[in-house]
């Protein structure tokens, strides 16, 4: 089955302990992205990704790295998570970053920094 | 500045009501604009990609429809079932940097009550 997966799905910890959100797709996309979801701000993107080695900010990069190493997985790293980071994750992917396109979306990660 | 904008923010309707839910955009040209259905706590699932003024889509009970500053997804004789947020997201043409990128509007609650 063609699919985005993430993991963990839920996920609570404490601030400025390290962690990272797995995504991986089996679907040979080129490009991948990352996007963050709070209430009365919608989907806001990251990072994104539009080939292996070939990273760049999104809207709200700060407190976040990335890394696309294989073409199929891309990581969310929070080296130093605060409160204000959480929220609900998605990754997403699509074949190319060609205008026609869609995106399809993992089924999400609920972050909560304490 | 690229702008998506949805209304109404909430519609309940009752089974059987027919309506229009409403995406207005400001982009510097257009390549795409997509329609997405997301449940409460998973992933937005992709719906529709329109390209060009005039053009309409139709899946089931759904009918999304473009012009060049706005789209409908008209929603016809709903059901229990099709409560959802509706997404509306557009993928403009970009001079230089990421011609991949999605800008998501906030969505619209729909609730049909039986």
């Amino acid at each position: 089955e063609a699919q985005v997966t993430q993991n963990p799905r839920y996920l609570i910890t404490v601030t400025g302990k390290k962690l990272t959100v797995t995504c991986s797709q089996n679907m040979n996309h080129e490009y991948m992205s990352w996007y963050r979801q709070d209430p009365g701000l919608g989907l806001r993107q990251i990072y994104y990704s539009m080939n292996v080695e070939v990273t760049d900010k999104g809207d709200v990069p700060e407190g976040y790295k990335v890394s696309r190493k294989e073409k199929r997985n891309f990581p969310l790293i929070l080296e130093s998570p605060s409160p204000n980071q959480t929220s609900l994750y998605f990754c997403a992917s699509s074949l190319n970053s060609g205008g026609y396109n869609e995106q399809f979306f993992g089924p999400g990660t609920r972050l909560t920094v304490l | 500045e690229d702008q998506v904008t949805q209304s109404p923010e909430a519609l309940r309707l009752q089974e059987g009501e027919s309506s229009s839910l409403n995406c207005s955009y400001t982009v510097s040209g257009l390549r795409g604009l997509f329609w997405y259905r997301q449940d409460p706590g998973k992933g937005p699932e992709f719906l529709f990609t329109l390209y060009s003024a005039g053009e309409e889509k139709e899946k089931e009970r759904l009918k999304a429809t473009l012009t060049k500053k706005e789209s409908f997804l008209h929603i016809t004789a709903p059901k229990p079932e099709d409560s959802a947020t509706y997404l509306c997201a557009v993928r403009p043409l970009w001079v230089g940097g990421s011609q991949g990128n999605l800008i998501f509007g906030k969505g619209t609650k729909l609730s049909v009550k039986p």
